[in-house]
């Protein structure tokens, strides 16, 4: 069984554009939840998705988006990136909407801003 | 409110116990996590316990919660130099989903 794949692995960008990540979800799981990790505030809840809706957000500002589609497959979206955007990027995915225990995480994806 | 604490370094001899400790402030939490991140790579998850437990044992992994005290320990035994690695705890609370609340880190340093 495939686990949670992210994409792109890395990329730079340069301050002002935009970025879209990509979380494909172990298949049949539902859940999609999106982490930001700094060196210096750890690993930070941006959103989850569950049956392409929104259903938690962190304390992140407007600039960071995100979506699930049809297929569990969801996408976060920074636009007007800031060199503090820079970081690892990691995605979750769970079974069900409600809690089970079992979380699994991509391989993340490294944003480096210019 | 939700909040999670670890010490941050851990040193131990190849074929010692490890014990990681980590304390939380929300009574209704859930779930909580032991992950495991190397270096480069994203978070595996170890082992997890839900809250009416009190311990939970997987191979050389033993979880041990002590709920009155919000304080959750991770034992490795054994411990092998492809052990070292930094430990992530984390919770999960019923109202937020899977929304998972992380420390900072334990990073585990095996000499051998």
């Amino acid at each position: 069984k495939a686990g949670v794949t992210q994409t792109p692995r890395y990329l730079i960008k340069t301050r002002g554009q935009q970025v879209t990540l990509s979380c494909s979800p172990i298949s049949g799981h539902r859940s999609v939840s999106w982490y930001q990790q700094t060196p210096g505030q750890g690993l930070q809840f941006l959103f989850e998705y569950f049956s392409e809706t929104q259903r938690n957000k962190g304390n992140f500002p407007g600039r960071f988006s995100g979506r699930q589609f049809s297929n569990s497959r969801s996408e976060m979206n920074v636009s007007t990136l800031e060199l503090g955007d820079s970081a690892l990027y990691l995605c979750a995915s769970s079974g069900t909407g409600g809690q089970t225990g079992e979380l699994f995480f991509g391989e993340g994806s490294r944003l480096t801003v210019l | 409110g939700e909040d999670v604490e670890q010490s941050l370094f851990l040193s131990v001899r190849e074929g010692d116990s490890s014990v990681i400790n980590c304390t939380y402030t929300d009574s209704s939490s859930t779930y909580l996590y032991w992950y495991k991140q190397e270096p480069g790579a994203g978070l595996q998850l170890l082992t997890y316990i839900f809250s009416n437990m009190d311990m939970k044992q997987d191979q050389r992994l033993t979880v041990l919660l002590n709920k009155k005290d919000k304080h959750l320990s991770l034992r490795i035994a054994d411990t092998q130099t492809g052990d070292s690695a930094i430990y992530f705890c984390a919770e999960s609370i019923i109202e937020y989903g899977n929304k998972l609340v992380f420390g900072a880190g334990t990073i585990l340093r095996v000499k051998s």
